[in-house]
């Protein structure tokens, strides 16, 4: 069954401790992405690679952290620098198909994981 | 700097009753628009995906409208349903170096009540 997956879907950090959110896709895709979502705000870009061992920051990097030693997978590091890291976490992967009428970048996401500080 | 916006905020319509979110954005180059639907606490999902030279795309209740010229997009429901509740994004990508990033409006938050 192709898709992109997330786990946890709820995960609790204490101050001063980093963790790590997991991401995997079996779609093939080369891109990948990570979001945060806000309550009221649209989706904010954390992270995105397009390509194995190659990542790229987004509008809100700072205090998290990224690899890309697979294809399949593209864990995100929530550390202990980002001081208000309560939000909804979306990954998301990619292919750039091209039609008669132009270019098309199908996103597909995952179900989220919600991380919330204790 | 490219910026998409949403409107409403959010609305409340009755079952069965059509309504239209709208976008407005102004990302440039222009590469695609998408609108996607967000149940709460779940991930999008995309509902339709038009380029510059497409101004109508349909999938199922949902009919997507695309003005290139007026960098304008509707999203049309026809005869809600109650499971149409949810939030509506309208997402938006630049082309820019082989890279396709795209920016994300806020979101219509739709509320269908019986």
């Amino acid at each position: 069954d192709g898709g992109i997956t997330q786990s946890p879907k709820y995960l609790f950090r204490k101050e001063g401790q980093n963790v790590t959110l997991s991401c995997e896709q079996n779609l093939n895709h080369d891109a990948m992405y990570w979001y945060r979502q806000d309550p009221g705000q649209g989706l904010r870009l954390i992270y995105y690679s397009q390509i194995v061992n190659d990542f790229q920051k987004g509008d809100i990097a700072e205090g998290y952290s990224v690899s890309r030693e697979k294809k399949e997978s593209f864990p995100l590091t929530v550390t202990s620098a980002q001081k208000n890291p309560t939000a909804f976490y979306l990954c998301a992967s990619s292919i750039v198909g091209r039609s008669t009428s132009g270019t098309q970048e199908t996103q597909y996401f995952g179900p989220g994981t919600r991380l919330l500080v204790l | 700097k490219n910026q998409v916006e949403q409107s409403p905020q959010s609305l409340i319509i009755l079952e069965g009753k059509n309504c239209t979110l709208q976008c407005n954005y102004t990302v440039s180059p222009f590469s695609n628009l998408r609108w996607y639907k967000q149940d709460t606490g779940r991930g999008p999902v995309s509902l339709t995906i038009m380029t510059f030279s497409e101004n109508t795309k349909s999938n199922g209740r949902y009919t997507a409208t695309l003005d290139a010229d007026t960098k304008q997009s509707s999203l049309h429901i026809t005869a809600s349903q109650l499971s149409d509740s949810a939030s509506y994004i309208c997402v938006v990508s630049g082309a820019s170096g082989g890279s396709y990033i795209p920016t994300f409006g806020r979101g219509t938050s739709l509320i269908v009540h019986p």
